[in-house]
């Protein structure tokens, strides 16, 4: 069965530093990656997601993310996070279906 | 917007009591979710249903039981709960195949067995 590990399990930058938050897979065959955040209090919402073609996936709030097949990641990153971001970050794979499989999720702390 | 409710937001209930948690989506999505949400742990699938009647296994099933009985609504039963099963539950739906490249979250139930 394929896995997910977000290593990072805390994080906590200052305001304008950048981020990138590591999440690798287990799954040799084709996959579907999936980045999904959850504010305080909020419910979960999809970030960006890749199904195919350009590696280099952008999505909301500033966000992007590159998937690197031969090292199996999909790491999302920021080049200057502000106090908003502060928020739980899931990494997802679908591999076939609709079901996906998730990461333990990494909280990042913003300090203003 | 995609809407998904889940019908309590916070829930209390003690040991060996049958726990109902409903769910309901507004966009005509066939799949319907049921995850649990654990510190360090991410989500884990309970169960998830592609039609109404229909229901698979996910990763962690012991313990609950769905019922679909219409389409926008998707319902997890926790037959006779425990205290290892406090957590936050969260139901989620998307389109069938191609379709269902997204899910939609609901805002979750946080469950405490006593």
């Amino acid at each position: 069965a394929q896995s997910v590990s977000q290593h990072n399990h805390h994080v906590i930058l200052s305001e304008a530093a950048s981020l990138e938050l590591g999440c690798n897979y287990s799954y040799g065959g084709t996959v579907n990656l999936f980045w999904y955040v959850q504010y305080p209090g909020q419910h979960l919402q999809l970030l960006l997601k890749y199904f195919s073609g350009d590696p280099l996936v952008k999505g909301i709030k500033g966000f992007e993310a590159e998937f690197i097949k031969s090292k199996f990641s999909f790491n999302l990153r920021k080049p200057s996070v502000q106090w908003s971001d502060t928020a739980e970050y899931f990494c997802a794979v679908r591999v076939a279906g609709n079901m996906l499989t998730f990461g333990g999720g990494t909280r990042l702390m913003v300090k203003p | 917007d995609v809407k998904v409710t889940q019908s309590s937001r916070y829930l209390v209930k003690r040991t060996g009591e049958k726990v109902f948690l409903e769910c309901v989506q507004d966009m005509d999505h066939e799949n319907m979710f049921w995850y649990r949400q654990d510190p360090g742990l991410g989500l884990r699938l309970i169960y998830f249903s592609y039609d109404v009647k229909m229901k698979e296994k996910g990763d962690i099933p012991e313990g609950y039981s769905v019922s679909r009985e219409k389409k926008e609504r998707f319902s997890l039963i926790l037959e006779s709960a425990s205290t290892n099963q406090t957590s936050m539950y969260l139901c989620a739906s998307s389109f069938f195949g191609l379709r269902g490249n997204e899910q939609f979250f609901g805002p979750g139930t946080r469950l405490t067995v006593l």
